[in-house]
């Protein structure tokens, strides 16, 4: 019933690590995102995509990767891992077009150590 | 630049006080469109309510009621007769204007904390 779900859920790590973070929606949307929230609530977008197309990449290190394999799918893969990569990311889904609402996902709370 | 600014960082209130939050946008379109999250303490992001510029109605559901004034660039949020599950954060979203294509992103303000208590 998840319309947008994140994997996983908690991630804890080191320094220098590599992780993913996947996202599955199944409400059919055209268009997903992945958004920052860091350590004061603050909400930015990384990347977004339409039709498994890079539409938006914000000025975001490129240790940040996001891969599309379908139109259901935006995992996001972090190299090298920082201390300033601690966050909650979110992914999100909506039609293509802007007009419409995005639907979040539950978060991912990556905490590097 | 695109811009939405929430002055209030923190509100808090007792139960059944009506409380107001306020958003103020910035924008160089004409066309643009405007939302509103809640972020419970449990984390997620819950959709709440899309306002285009084209429409200045004020709306309203249930306890919740927005008003959108496009003179002041203003798109203000309205709980009346709060409750203690109203406890969240709540943020403004504007749509990122020129480019109206697939994919573009939400531009949050920075949030304000509404505390609510018995």
């Amino acid at each position: 019933d998840t319309a947008v779900s994140q994997t996983p859920k908690y991630l804890v790590t080191q320094m220098g690590n590599d992780k993913s973070i996947k996202c599955e929606q199944n409400l059919g949307h055209d268009t997903m995102y992945w958004y920052k929230q860091d350590s004061k609530k603050f909400l930015k977008i990384m990347f977004s995509y339409n039709n498994k197309e890079l539409i938006i990449n914000e000025t975001v290190p490129n240790r940040f990767s996001p891969k599309s394999p379908d139109k259901a799918h935006l995992n996001l893969h972090i190299n090298s891992l920082e201390l300033g990569d601690s966050a909650v990311y979110f992914c999100a889904s909506s039609p293509p077009r802007p007009t419409y609402e995005q639907y979040f996902g539950p978060g991912t709370r990556l905490t590097v150590t | 630049a695109q811009k939405v600014t929430q002055a209030q960082t923190e509100i808090s209130v007792v139960e059944k006080e009506d409380v107001t939050l306020d958003c103020v946008y910035e924008t160089r379109d004409t066309t643009y469109y405007l939302f509103w999250y809640k972020q419970p303490p449990s984390g997620e992001l819950v959709f709440l309510i899309r306002r285009n510029s084209f429409d200045e109605q004020n709306e309203i559901s249930g306890r919740y009621s927005w008003n959108f004034q496009k003179s002041t660039s203003s798109f203000n949020f309205t709980i009346t007769a709060s409750q203690v599950v109203d406890s969240a954060v709540y943020f403004c979203a504007l749509s990122e204007p020129f480019t109206m294509q697939a994919g573009t992103a939400l531009i949050f303000g920075k949030g304000t904390t509404l505390s609510v208590s018995s």
